[in-house]
């Protein structure tokens, strides 16, 4: 049973177009968070939620929006995607309270292209 | 914020051969973990180590957080070893928020 898994895990579309990335995490953790990892390997987090509580929110354009209905999924919606969007991104969890852990589990990432 | 530096960039062995991977931060951290990014691009959580010393079969890792550094050791390495290890830090005045991560080192280990 996969412990944080996205879905889907390939997106290819057009520029303009409006896309949703889902995560579930069935670890039982606290916070979950979003990264994006660009064509150079490089990954730089984007949110972060808390018990459904927005903790982080880094300089991302306003048209990326997540989403978490309860603390075992966090979405991401992508409104008029561009170019530059074109990256993987990955789920991840952790256990912050009251034990903090602190250890970091990847979903196994989601490609988007945007032509 | 924190600053996170890996070294070497890149790093080309032969199987059997060892390597030390190092990352330095530039603040205290209470959260200092170790990943690989194998070829197909998931990412392993390798190490929990915010100081201290562990192994795990051929790897280990040791972090000497008063100094600010921490090393990854990987031992005996196999061609699936190959991959990008990142660094991931969190800074000490800002718990609970999220790790901050090192532009990795790319191992390839050829057979």
């Amino acid at each position: 049973d996969t412990a944080v898994s996205q879905t889907p895990k390939y997106l290819v579309t057009q520029m303009g177009n409006d896309k949703s990335i889902k995560c579930e995490q069935n670890l039982g953790h606290d916070t979950m968070y979003w990264y994006k990892q660009d064509s150079k390997k490089f990954l730089k987090i984007m949110f972060s939620y808390n018990n459904k509580e927005l903790i982080i929110n880094e300089t991302v354009p306003n048209r990326f929006s997540p989403k978490s209905p309860d603390k075992a999924h966090l979405n991401l919606h992508i409104n008029s995607l561009e170019l530059g969007d074109s990256a993987v991104y990955f789920c991840a969890s952790s256990q912050v309270n009251p034990a903090n852990t602190g250890e970091l589990f990847f979903g196994e990432g989601s490609r988007l292209t945007v032509l | 914020g924190i600053q996170v530096e890996q070294s070497p960039p890149d790093l080309i062995l032969q199987e059997g051969a060892n390597s030390t991977l190092r990352c330095n931060f530039s603040d205290s951290v209470n959260n200092l973990q170790w990943f690989h990014q194998n070829p197909w691009g998931q990412l392993i959580n390798l190490f929990y180590i915010p100081s201290g010393t562990k192994q795990n079969g051929r790897l280990s890792a040791t972090t000497v957080a008063t100094e600010r550094y921490s090393l990854l050791y990987i031992s005996s390495s196999q061609t699936t070893d190959s991959g990008v290890y990142f660094c991931a830090v969190e800074n000490i005045d800002q718990a609970g928020t999220a790790l901050i991560f090192g532009k990795g080192t790319t191992l390839s280990v050829s057979s």
